[in-house]
């Protein structure tokens, strides 16, 4: 069983770019969430999607946005690149629950570098 | 809002000797908190959860944690290191009855000598 997969594993840009990252999640799991992860910081929650759309939104500016496709998996998308996007990028899949915790769980990140 | 506040950005101990990771939180409603583990160039790794019920929890990879409503912390403990154990650490806190997002601490670097 494949857990939560994400691509790609690191990526260059320049200021000013755009940029795509994907992500699959684990078998079974109907809702993604994204994060960023700075260096030496904790992950910070960017959005999460479910049904295929916005489920959730935490503090980041539009240019971040996002989708989820009818297979559940999902893209985030980032325009207008500027340095500080520079990070590790994670998405975590989980089951959606009515008023309860569904663990997550997270995928491996794709490394982001903004020259 | 809520918060966690991680003591020490990193943690050195000897193999074999205690590991004592410390996380206090805030949080206006009863919280859901969780150690995570991330290995390098890896994702973040579920060790334990907090979910309201025993307040001691156990987790993978022999260790545990234990929930002080009156300290507002959730220190995470190994009774041994081993070099295995060597990673970083989030503490992680979610609200209970909401969308259970979780806000991570800055996390604390776990280095375990021989």
């Amino acid at each position: 069983d494949a857990g939560v997969t994400q691509s790609p594993t690191h990526l260059i840009k320049t200021r000013g770019q755009q940029v795509t990252l994907r992500c699959s999640p684990k078998s079974g799991h109907d809702t993604v969430s994204w994060y960023q992860q700075a260096l030496g910081q904790g992950p910070q929650f960017i959005f999460q999607y479910y049904e295929e759309e916005e489920r959730q939104r935490g503090n980041f500016p539009d240019r971040f946005s996002g989708h989820q496709f009818p297979n559940y998996s999902s893209e985030l998308n980032v325009n207008a690149l500027l340095l500080g996007d520079s990070a590790l990028y994670l998405c975590a899949s989980s089951l959606v629950g009515q008023g309860s915790y569904n663990e997550q769980f997270f995928g491996p990140g794709t490394r982001l570098t903004v020259l | 809002a809520q918060s966690v506040t991680q003591l020490g950005s990193h943690v050195s101990v000897s193999e074999g000797a205690l590991v004592l990771l410390r996380c206090n939180y805030s949080s206006s409603v009863p919280p859901y908190l969780f150690w995570y583990v991330q290995y390098p160039n890896q994702g973040l790794q579920l060790l334990l959860k907090y979910t309201s019920a025993a307040t001691l929890v156990k987790g993978i990879n022999g260790f545990e944690a234990e929930f002080k409503k009156s300290e507002t912390s959730f220190h995470l403990t190994k009774p041994s290191a081993h070099m295995s154990d060597a990673a970083e650490y989030f503490c992680a806190v979610a609200i209970s009855g909401g969308s259970y997002i979780p806000t991570f601490g800055r996390g604390t670097s776990l280095i375990v000598h021989p």
